[in-house]
């Protein structure tokens, strides 16, 4: 079963405006989330994350919430620029346990900035 | 610093053979993570080195190994190759800190492996 979930493929914004990825997970003892953003043919480059302490991070024009009761977190682009095209992937780690960490991947949502 | 390096970039291999992928971390971190991205599967774990050690594995079958070395580069290895094996394998570094379990991974440029 897929733990984490990103439930849109694909997301098309006009530069400028506001970009908003969301991210559902499933499993409750999750206390780390990340974006990355991938180009092809590239390894994914690290945006931002949060601790599950947090329900908020900021980092110029990146920002992510979480909103732990739903279960759910979104990264706002915020104004989105064409380089920002690119293939976006939630991620989470949780202490299982276990030492280690091994992050969960959703399948990545495509987004796209036209200019 | 230097990100995080990997070799080969791109391999083409037949069914039955096997290869050794290499990873150089960023400078200072000592956990080395692996993990496969295929179209159908997206992006998951295979297995995480930490000083020498392996201390987590992701569900893959034992044809998939890895070790690190004690200057934190590491390799992993898949032996019988199967076409389902073609994917795009990245590594990441990351640096624990203390206290802290949950750390963030930086990624390599990943090596593309074709089984033919």
């Amino acid at each position: 079963d897929q733990q984490v979930k990103q439930n849109s493929p694909s997301l098309s914004v006009q530069e400028g405006r506001i970009s908003i990825l969301n991210c559902d997970y499933t499993n409750s003892m999750f206390d780390y989330f990340l974006w990355y953003k991938k180009y092809p043919a590239e390894g994914p480059t690290f945006l931002i994350s949060i601790s599950s302490i947090k329900d908020k991070n900021e980092d110029g024009r990146f920002t992510v919430f979480l909103n732990k009761s739903a279960k759910h977190l979104s990264l706002h682009i915020v104004p989105s620029q064409p380089g920002d095209s690119a293939v976006y992937f939630c991620a989470a780690s949780g202490d299982f346990n276990q030492a280690g960490t091994a992050l969960i991947f959703g399948k990545g949502t495509t987004l796209s900035v036209s200019s | 610093k230097a990100g995080v390096t990997q070799t080969p970039r791109y391999l083409i291999k037949t069914r039955g053979q096997q290869v050794t992928l290499s990873c150089s971390p960023i400078s200072g971190h000592r956990s080395v993570s692996w993990y496969q991205q295929t179209p159908g599967q997206g992006l998951q774990f295979l297995f995480e080195y930490f000083s020498e050690t392996q201390r987590n594995k992701g569900n893959f079958p034992g044809r998939f190994s890895g070790r690190q070395f004690s200057n934190s580069r590491s390799e992993m290895n898949v032996s019988t190759l199967e076409l389902g094996d073609s994917a795009l394998y990245l590594c990441a570094s990351s640096q624990p800190k203390t206290g802290l379990r949950s750390e963030t991974q930086y990624f390599g440029p990943g090596t593309r492996l074709l089984v033919l």
